[in-house]
C-alpha cells in the first residue's frame, strides 16, 4: 500500500530556532500533501495544503511566514517552523492524497512531536 | 466549509461487546468518509472507508454505514478486544480524480476492558 514517511519522529529545540520536518511518499507520487497540527486530546487541525510546484494554501489563522511549506517534488514536502516558541510545541502530522487508481484516499505520516524549550 | 460532528467523545465497553461511534457532516458534496484509529504518539491509521455510492461496508469485525439523506455515518466494531482501545476519528472529504482536504470529527476515546 501507499506509504508516507515522516521525519523526525520527535525533536526538541530552543526557543527562537527553526525546525524542519520532512514528509516523503515512498511508493507513489503525491501531488497534494496536507499538514496538520494536533494538541493533546484534540482532533487534527489542518494547517495547509501543498501542491507540488506551487505555493501552499494556508487555513485561516495559520501564519504562513511562521510555518513555511515547500513541496518541490512529487515525493517530498517539508514544513519549517521558524523562530519557534513554546506555544508551537505540538504534534505535527503530514498526509498525502493518492489518486483513485491507487485506491484513492489519504495516507498519513507517523507524526513529529515538537517540543520548544 | 465542511463541519463534522462526532459522538460520543468517550466510550467504555467490556471485551466482546460491540462499540458504535456516530458522525454527522454538513456538506452534501462530501463523498468520501474514512475512519481512522490513532494510538498514542502515532499518526492516524485508516481502518475502513466508504464512498457515497454505497450504504454499508464491512471488513471482518468492522463495519461502516452511511445515510446520505440524513448526512450521517457510523462505525461499528463487534467482538471488541483490548487492542481496539485507541482514539477513533471520522472524517469527510470530496474525492474524485483527486482528493481535497479532509475534515475530522472531534475523536472518540474507546476503552475496551478485559
Amino acid at each position: 500500500g501507499a506509504v508516507v514517511s515522516q521525519h523526525p519522529s520527535w525533536v526538541i529545540c530552543k526557543s527562537g530556532t527553526s525546525v524542519k520536518i520532512e514528509c516523503r511518499s515512498l511508493d507513489f507520487q503525491a501531488t497534494t500533501m496536507f499538514w496538520y497540527r494536533q494538541f493533546p486530546k484534540q482532533s487534527l487541525m489542518l494547517m495547509a495544503t501543498s501542491n507540488e510546484g506551487s505555493k501552499a494554501t494556508y487555513e485561516q489563522g495559520v501564519e504562513k511566514d511562521k510555518f513555511l511549506i515547500n513541496h518541490a517534488s512529487l515525493t517530498l514536502s517539508t514544513l519549517t517552523v521558524t523562530s519557534a516558541h513554546p506555544e508551537d510545541s505540538s504534534f505535527y502530522i503530514c498526509s498525502a492524497s493518492h489518486p483513485r487508481d491507487r485506491g484513492g484516499g489519504y495516507t498519513f505520516g507517523s507524526g513529529t512531536r515538537l517540543t520548544v524549550v | 466549509g465542511e463541519n463534522v460532528e462526532q459522538h460520543p467523545s468517550t466510550l467504555s465497553v467490556q471485551e466482546g461487546d460491540s462499540a458504535v461511534i456516530k458522525c454527522t457532516y454538513s456538506d452534501s458534496a462530501s463523498n468520501y468518509f474514512p475512519w481512522y484509529k490513532q494510538e498514542l504518539g502515532k499518526g492516524p491509521q485508516l481502518i475502513i472507508d466508504i464512498r457515497s455510492n454505497v450504504g454499508e461496508k464491512k471488513d471482518q469485525r468492522i463495519a461502516v454505514t452511511l445515510n446520505k439523506t440524513a448526512k450521517h455515518f457510523s462505525l461499528h466494531i463487534t467482538e471488541t478486544q483490548p487492542e481496539d482501545s485507541a482514539v477513533y476519528f471520522c472524517a469527510a472529504s470530496i474525492g474524485g480524480t483527486s482528493y481535497g482536504k479532509l475534515t475530522f470529527g472531534q475523536g472518540t476515546i474507546l476503552t475496551v476492558h478485559p
